[in-house]
């Protein structure tokens, strides 16, 4: 096991609501990444943070956004849900200097 | 933008048989990492390579990262029930510390 969690593990919600996922960093590791893995496809980056800033953005709109504390731990808020973003949400902790991650349990998000 | 392959998108084999996944790059890499995530599970950390030609061990798996650093393979030597997973290439965008993940290959082992 990694040292990384994530709450909660199941999550349904209706289109339009918003929802928080949660992640807890391994301990050491300073930077958190957040993945989407939709059914069948491998993780695609959604953002990252370093120190409690923004580090990085994939290809995702505004309405996905995140936080991370001073204990590295790190939310990630979706807004105005969509039926598409039905997924599995992966938290990867890391340290500042290394681009290996690794991965919490996830949170399955269904969106009805 | 960035683009990895990864072939085959699927592959049945029969237990103690042998497996093959390959990842190919439309851009040299500075790094490939392997990752492999279990039916249900999340993806484990299983290798990063970095130096062109290079070739790692782990028990019965063997990767390879090409030498022109644009492909790698993972190869599972005598696959067992245990091997059952889909299996990602992983690419570090440059300077960006973050990882772009291939369309994996899910490996299923018949008893």
């Amino acid at each position: 096991e990694t040292g990384v969690t994530q709450s909660p593990t199941h999550l349904i919600k209706t289109r339009g609501q918003q929802v928080t996922l949660r992640c807890s960093s391994q301990s050491g590791h300073n930077t958190v990444s957040w993945y989407q893995q939709a059914l069948g496809q491998g993780p695609q980056f959604i953002f990252q943070y370093y120190r409690e800033e923004e580090n990085g953005r994939g290809n995702f709109p505004p309405r996905f956004s995140g936080l991370q504390f001073p204990n590295y731990s790190s939310e990630l808020n979706v807004n105005a849900l969509e039926l598409d973003d039905s997924a599995l949400y992966l938290c990867a902790s890391s340290t500042g200097g290394s681009v290996v991650q690794y991965f919490g349990p996830g949170t399955r998000l269904t969106v009805t | 933008g960035q683009q990895v392959m990864q072939i085959p998108q699927y592959q049945h084999v029969q237990e103690g048989e042998d497996f093959t996944t390959y990842c190919n790059s439309s851009t040299t890499l500075s790094n490939i990492q392997w990752y492999k995530q279990r039916p249900g599970g999340h993806p484990v950390f299983l290798i990063q390579l970095v130096k062109s030609g290079e070739v790692k061990k782990q028990k019965r798996l063997t990767f390879q990262f090409g030498e022109a650093k644009k492909n790698s393979s993972l190869h599972i030597t005598a696959t067992q029930t245990t091997d059952v997973g889909t299996y990602f290439c992983a690419l570090d965008q440059t300077g960006a510390n973050n990882l772009f993940f291939g369309t994996g290959t899910r490996l299923t082992v018949i008893p």
